[in-house]
């Protein structure tokens, strides 16, 4: 199975509820990061949080790291139409050379207006 | 100003034919990277390079060879092509040097094998 595995797969809210995504990953990392795909697209970067660290704010989004766990997770607050995209949590893991990213399977958020 | 391009945007072959995707990043960046998106949105690494190392996912077919001229170009040679590397590929970069870099994507190129 794959390292960086999220939860849900697919997620539909209305316009200014909040949206949380889990991942679940298998080996030590270095960095998770969150990355937003929009349909067509290629992805964009949201925020990294080190393994050393457990929280971490950027705007609306907010991420926690559970080490101990292997678990990350995306919350985004009062959602908009526009964050309607899909959201992949990539793993940096220790035993990796050269800064390879491994991505997990994605969760589809679908904001409703 | 494109951080990182990728040409071309679609690609259909026959296959057996041999293609490329050219990659450009001109963000100064050290490493570029190689991703291939199935059907299903799953994201796989391909290759990392920098000017020092080419690191190569094991899981990929020697028909898949990176080719990079200079620093800001990593193209991709896909040889024999075969139905199952219909995907969308991803080119992406980043300063590297540490483990705390984010990654810059390009916006993918779709190929399609007939």
């Amino acid at each position: 199975s794959q390292q960086g595995e999220e939860d849900p797969q697919a997620l539909s809210i209305q316009e200014g509820e909040n949206a949380t995504m889990n991942c679940s990953y298998k080996t030590s990392i270095n960095n998770l990061q969150w990355y937003r795909q929009n349909s067509g697209r290629g992805l964009v970067h949201l925020i990294l949080i080190r393994s050393n660290e457990r929280e971490k704010h950027s705007g609306r989004l907010r991420v926690t790291l559970d080490t101990s766990k292997k678990s990350s997770s995306l919350l985004i607050t009062a959602s908009r139409a526009a964050d309607t995209a899909s959201y992949f949590c990539a793993t940096d893991a220790m035993s990796n050379a050269g800064n390879m990213l491994t991505f997990g399977g994605g969760t589809r958020l679908m904001v409703k207006p | 100003d494109t951080a990182v391009s990728q040409t071309p945007k679609y690609l259909v072959t026959q296959m057996g034919n041999d293609k490329s995707i050219k990659c450009e990043q001109n963000l100064g960046h050290d490493t570029m990277y190689w991703y291939k998106q199935d059907s299903k949105k799953f994201l796989k690494i391909m290759f990392s390079y920098n000017n020092k190392e080419l690191i190569i996912n094991e899981t990929v077919p020697n028909r898949f060879s990176p080719k990079s001229p200079d620093k800001a170009h990593l193209n991709l040679h896909i040889n024999s092509l075969e139905l199952g590397d219909s995907a969308v590929y991803f080119c992406a970069s980043s300063r590297g040097g540490d483990y705390y870099n984010e990654q810059f994507f390009g916006p993918g190129t779709r190929l399609t094998v007939l």
